[in-house]
């Protein structure tokens, strides 16, 4: 089954404490990127990926990190968590964009939520 | 101002209606155009695209584009219960990379 898995689905963690998220795709998707969600303020992008090492930042990356050194996978690492991390996190995939500039829309992981005391 | 705006709702329909939802985005050269339901918790799903000034039907599911007057909308015909959720708009930006750009999202109630 074509899909995106997202590990873990929740976590409480205490703030300091480094966290990994894990995501990985099994559609060869180019493409990745890691989201957060909060009310009012809807999906908001914190890194992206084109290809194998290739990563930069989204509209909101300050305290994440990423990597992506095989095609599958697009780990997000908080490395020293603040309460204002508290969210719900989303990884989506997809091809990158085909002819005439259009997107083929994203896939989604099922989300983790996290809260950092 | 945002550059994909929905009305947040909640949209209350009565089971059978058509509901309308409404988006509007500002980057005039946008190519591709994404309508996804997401339930409360879980994640956004995809459930239509269009590409082109009209409208794309599938099974209860319409959208229609009109880049003219930059607006996309989403119609649900003979709605369920099941349809109550939180539909996102998202808007591709005309070049660079594939990314999307959500609205906040229009809760849509339908009730019995």
């Amino acid at each position: 089954e074509a899909q995106v898995t997202q590990n873990p689905r929740y976590l409480i963690t205490v703030t300091g404490k480094k966290l990994t998220v894990t995501c990985s795709q099994n559609m060869n998707h180019e493409y990745m990127s890691w989201y957060r969600q909060d009310p009012g303020l809807g999906l908001r992008q914190i890194y992206y990926s084109m290809n194998v090492e290739v990563t930069d930042k989204g509209d909101v990356p300050e305290g994440y990190k990423v990597s992506r050194k095989e095609k599958r996978n697009f780990p997000l690492i908080l490395e020293s968590p603040s309460p204002n991390q508290t969210s719900l996190y989303f990884c989506a995939s997809s091809f990158a964009t085909g002819q005439g500039d259009t997107s083929y829309g994203y896939t989604f992981g099922s989300g983790t939520r996290l809260t950092v005391v | 101002q945002k550059e994909v705006e929905q009305n947040s709702g909640p949209l209350s329909v009565p089971e059978g209606a058509i509901a309308s939802l409404n988006c509007t985005y500002s980057d005039r050269g946008s190519q591709s155009f994404f309508w996804y339901r997401q339930y409360s918790g879980k994640s956004p799903e995809l459930i239509m695209s269009i590409y082109s000034n009209g409208d794309k039907e599938d099974g209860r599911f319409t959208a229609q584009l009109n880049k003219a007057s930059q607006y996309v909308s989403l119609l649900i015909r003979d709605s369920q219960p099941s349809d109550s959720a939180t539909y996102l708009c998202a808007v591709k930006r005309f070049g660079g990379y594939n990314k999307l750009i959500f609205g906040a999202g229009t809760r849509l109630a339908v009730h019995p």
